[in-house]
């Protein structure tokens, strides 16, 4: 089935870096990635939805400026923090829609869990 | 009024039970439904999609759909302590491929 490979799996960096998190379709093409930020005991939150070789949308009160997203090709969206700070640290995961690989609706990643400290 | 809301939990089960989560959906367009398991500090994983009113079955779950009532179920027979996670309801936008998420329901099988 269709998998999409999601790195780092978890990080820890200094308040004030950047940080990058990868998406990669390892079958599929995936035209449309979605990224989800999932705090503790919550549930999942899109942020915003990347599409290949146009800008990326974002969920309202998400910034732009802020988190980065990246879809440069069929197989790759990249979702980059910058500026991180405490109240970033969260679980990130990534989905591409897989109905045409003969999935089920969405495919996700395994997640990021990003920590800054 | 929020798009996706499932009944609070947490649940706990015995071992055997029948668990029973139920959600609501405000989008009457929607038609595409989702339920996902997940475990503590891991992705989503898919339990049952449905797409048609009435019931689907696979291995221990059932999912049920009422489009007029908005709602959508899943039933887990013969509950097992490896049930124990947080099932999260999801409904499809009906103008793009956006999830929506309920809050999830935390269930525990009791040994």
């Amino acid at each position: 089935g269709a998998v999409v490979s999601q790195h780092p799996s978890w990080v820890i960096c200094k308040s004030g870096t950047s940080v990058k998190i990868e998406c990669r379709s390892l079958d599929f093409q995936a035209t449309t990635m979605f990224w989800y930020r999932q705090f503790p005991k919550q549930s999942l939150m899109l942020m915003a939805t990347s599409n290949e070789g146009s800008k990326a949308t974002y969920e309202q009160g998400v910034e732009k400026d802020k988190f980065l997203i990246n879809h440069a090709s069929l197989t790759l969206s990249t979702l980059t923090v910058t500026s991180a700070h405490p109240e970033d640290s969260s679980f990130y995961i990534c989905s591409a829609p897989d109905a045409g690989t003969g999935g089920d609706g969405y495919t996700f990643g395994s997640g990021t869990r990003l920590t800054v400290v | 009024q929020k798009e996706v809301e499932q009944n609070s939990g947490p649940l706990s089960v015995p071992e055997g039970a029948i668990a029973s989560l139920n959600c609501t959906y405000s989008d009457r367009g929607s038609q595409s439904f989702f339920w996902y398991r997940q475990y503590s500090g891991k992705s989503p994983e898919l339990i049952m999609s449905i797409y048609s009113n009435g019931d689907k079955e696979d291995g221990r779950f059932t999912a049920q759909l009422n489009k007029a009532s908005q709602y959508v179920s899943l039933l887990i027979r013969d509950s097992q302590p490896s049930d124990s996670a947080t099932y999260l309801c999801a409904v499809n936008s009906p103008n793009d491929y956006k999830l929506s998420f309920g809050a999830g329901t935390t269930v525990t099988v009791r040994a």
